[in-house]
């Protein structure tokens, strides 16, 4: 049982550059989410998804893109890297809505 | 939406005393309350929870308190040891017209437990 799983652990980007961060877990939880966590700042929730097929939008949506065609797979879309997404990137999953709710290990990103 | 706020942002205690964290919240239907604990380059984890209808919960050194009419809950770790130095936050699950099914997170406390 490995929990929750994230690739890559570090990445470095050029600004404008694409990539996708993925998110897998095999607890079968239903509800799974991405943060960023910066500095003096906290975690804030990106997007999440309360089941297959189901996205919503959390408080710093904009530059990412999220889909979840699986129970066990929730990737985070950069669709043109900015440096103000340099960030640590966290996902997380729980069972039937925002409780409890398990981290991966995170992705640390930067970009120049 | 939820707003959460977290005082204090860093907090130094001596081995052995009690250090208390405490975070407001905006939503009065906000019903969950998660306190996380982060080492220095590790994964939150959670660390112990409370829901609306409950005034207190305790685990072992940890426990946390809730006044739903004030809207702030506070986390309190007793007989602290240097291994509960980490950066702890808050969150707030949103009512259903907030956002129930997100958690805000407060922006976290360092707590060093100096020996």
């Amino acid at each position: 049982n490995a929990g929750v799983t994230q690739t890559p652990k570090f990445q470095v980007l050029k600004t404008g550059q694409s990539m996708t961060l993925q998110c897998a877990q095999d607890m079968n939880h239903e509800y799974m989410s991405w943060y960023r966590q910066d500095p003096g700042m906290g975690l804030r929730l990106i997007h999440y998804s309360v089941g297959a097929g189901i996205t919503d939008q959390g408080e710093v949506p904009n530059g990412y893109n999220v889909s979840r065609s699986t129970t066990e797979d929730f990737p985070l879309r950069l669709l043109s890297a900015a440096p103000s997404q340099t960030s640590v990137y966290f996902c997380a999953s729980s069972y039937g809505n925002a409780e409890t709710q398990y981290f991966g290990p995170g992705t640390r990103l930067l970009v120049l | 939406g939820e707003n959460v706020e977290q005082h204090p942002s860093t907090l130094s205690v001596q081995e052995g005393d009690s250090a208390v964290i405490k975070c407001t919240y905006s939503d009065s239907a906000s019903n969950y309350f998660p306190w996380y604990k982060q080492e220095l380059g590790k994964r939150p984890q959670l660390i112990i929870d409370i829901r609306s209808n409950v005034g207190e919960k305790k685990d072992q050194r940890i426990a946390v308190t809730l006044n739903k009419t004030a809207k702030h809950f506070s986390l309190h770790i007793t007989e602290t040891q240097p291994e509960d130095s980490a950066v702890y936050f808050c969150a707030a699950k949103g009512g259903l017209t907030g956002g129930g099914n997100k958690l805000t997170f407060g922006t976290g406390t360092q707590l060093k437990v100096e020996l």
